[in-house]
């Protein structure tokens, strides 16, 4: 079974253009979530979605949004790029809610450079 | 907000030995996971602890939920060079993962 896939791989813009990133979750999974790693940091979490509806958002100003399709896909998009935008943007999927803790698996991440 | 204390930031090790690194937190998680991260990658799951105390292995890995539920430890026995890498720990409560920074393993020859 294929893991979670993003593209595109890399991607360069500059300061105030906007960018999509998107995701496919593993077959199954019902949750995508967003996370932002600066370069010699961990993770950071961005939004979780589940069945289309946002179910959590990190410390992200508004220029950051996402949403989720009916296939479970999801885009990610930042507007009014800054170069601290610059970073791997990693989508993780989940089965969704459940009674136990719902394990996140990533993908390989998407690299953006803001120039 | 809540941080992750992962430590050490790096290690240099020869092919063969023992590596030990940990997590601590002020606050309280339901879960503790352990990812590694190869470069150009995404994390890799590799082990996950739903319950205070528990100890777990996969294969020559060892991680712990530490009795306050506040702190993991990670233990990688015989290291390889396929060790390689940066080792996040990871705390889970609900559906809000915070990561450490990290600790990245280097292997001499």
């Amino acid at each position: 079974d294929a893991g979670v896939t993003q593209s595109p791989t890399h991607l360069i813009k500059t300061r105030g253009q906007q960018v999509t990133l998107r995701c496919s979750p593993i077959s199954g999974h019902k949750s995508v979530s967003w996370y932002q790693q600066v370069l010699g940091q961990g993770p950071q979490f961005i939004f979780q979605y589940y069945e289309k509806e946002e179910r959590g958002r990190g410390n992200f100003p508004d220029r950051f949004s996402a949403r989720q399709f009916p296939n479970y896909s999801s885009e990610l998009n930042v507007n009014a790029l800054l170069l601290g935008d610059s970073a791997l943007y990693l989508c993780a999927s989940s089965l969704g809610p459940t009674r136990g803790t719902d394990t996140q698996y990533f993908g390989p991440g998407t690299r953006l450079t803001v120039l | 907000g809540q941080q992750l204390n992962q430590s050490p930031q790096s290690m240099f090790i020869q092919e063969g030995e023992d590596v030990s690194m940990n997590c601590t937190s002020s606050s309280i998680f339901n879960t503790w996971l352990w990812y590694k991260q190869d470069p150009g990658e995404g994390p890799v799951l590799l082990i996950a602890l739903y319950k205070a105390g528990e100890l777990t292995s996969n294969g020559r890995l060892t991680a712990q939920f530490g009795i306050t539920r506040k702190d993991s430890f990670l233990n990688i026995s015989a290291s390889i060079p396929s060790d390689v890498g940066i080792y996040f720990c990871a705390g889970q409560i609900g559906d809000k993962i915070i990561f450490g920074k990290g600790t990245r393993l280097h292997i001499l020859p």
